[in-house]
């Protein structure tokens, strides 16, 4: 199956500080999808986005899906930011879900 | 549209035993998917179906595994003669498939513990 790589594995930073999360799979892909994870198990969507850039207040992101890399810009961090961020592909059967970034936020 | 719902929440259960899980999907979704997460991994899938068929199974669906979605619309996962292994966050996730757009939402989980 495809294999997807998140990157940072962890990340902690300072409230206020900018953060970039990256995502690489290793096939073409019909979707993308990133995910916020809270601390009770909720997966929260945050953005659906096959190509291009889309942006939703201070979170934006990108995917390149021509060199199979998405990104995710985290602006002005919060510590609510806090929490394990992944990025899921569809390849038309079923969605590769990476092993995720786990972001700390602390004040 | 209240989201997606899964019941029970948390499931304690002793090894061997059997137990079912219950997953209702946003309406007029014609994708259910299940998924199985472990601490520290991201979500693995299970199995999807599209309306009532099932179209897509992976081999961690052991044969202890079985998953109906009867009329298209709620989902049940059995999980026969339960092992410490099962132990997991089961989650239920559905769509609207049109086209090549398939965005997925996300039930809130079942939380599985074997004894």
């Amino acid at each position: 199956g495809i294999q997807v790589e998140q990157s940072p594995p962890d990340l902690i930073l300072q409230e206020g500080a900018n953060s970039t999360l990256r995502c690489n799979f290793s096939d073409s892909v019909n979707n993308l999808q990133w995910f916020h994870q809270n601390p009770w198990g909720q997966l929260i969507n945050l953005f659906y986005i096959p190509s291009g850039t889309k942006q939703n207040g201070r979170l934006s992101a990108t995917t390149v899906a021509t060199e199979r890399y998405s990104l995710l810009y985290i602006s002005s961090s919060q510590t609510t930011d806090s929490g394990v961020y992944f990025c899921a592909v569809d390849t038309g059967n079923q969605f590769y879900f990476g092993t995720g970034t786990s972001l700390t936020v602390i004040p | 549209d209240t989201g997606v719902s899964q019941n029970p929440r948390h499931k304690i259960t002793k090894r061997g035993q059997n137990v079912t899980f219950r997953c209702d999907p946003i309406s007029e979704h014609n994708r259910l998917y299940w998924y199985r997460q472990t601490l520290g991994q991201g979500p693995e899938f299970l199995t999807y179906f599209q309306n009532e068929a099932q179209l897509e199974k992976s081999r961690l669906l052991s044969d202890r595994f079985s998953a109906e979605r009867p009329k298209g619309s709620f989902s049940t996962l059995e999980i026969q003669r339960t092992e410490q292994g099962d132990s997991a966050m089961y989650l239920c996730a559905s769509s609207f498939r049109g086209g090549t757009y398939n965005e997925q939402f996300f039930g809130p989980g079942t939380r599985l513990t074997v004894l």
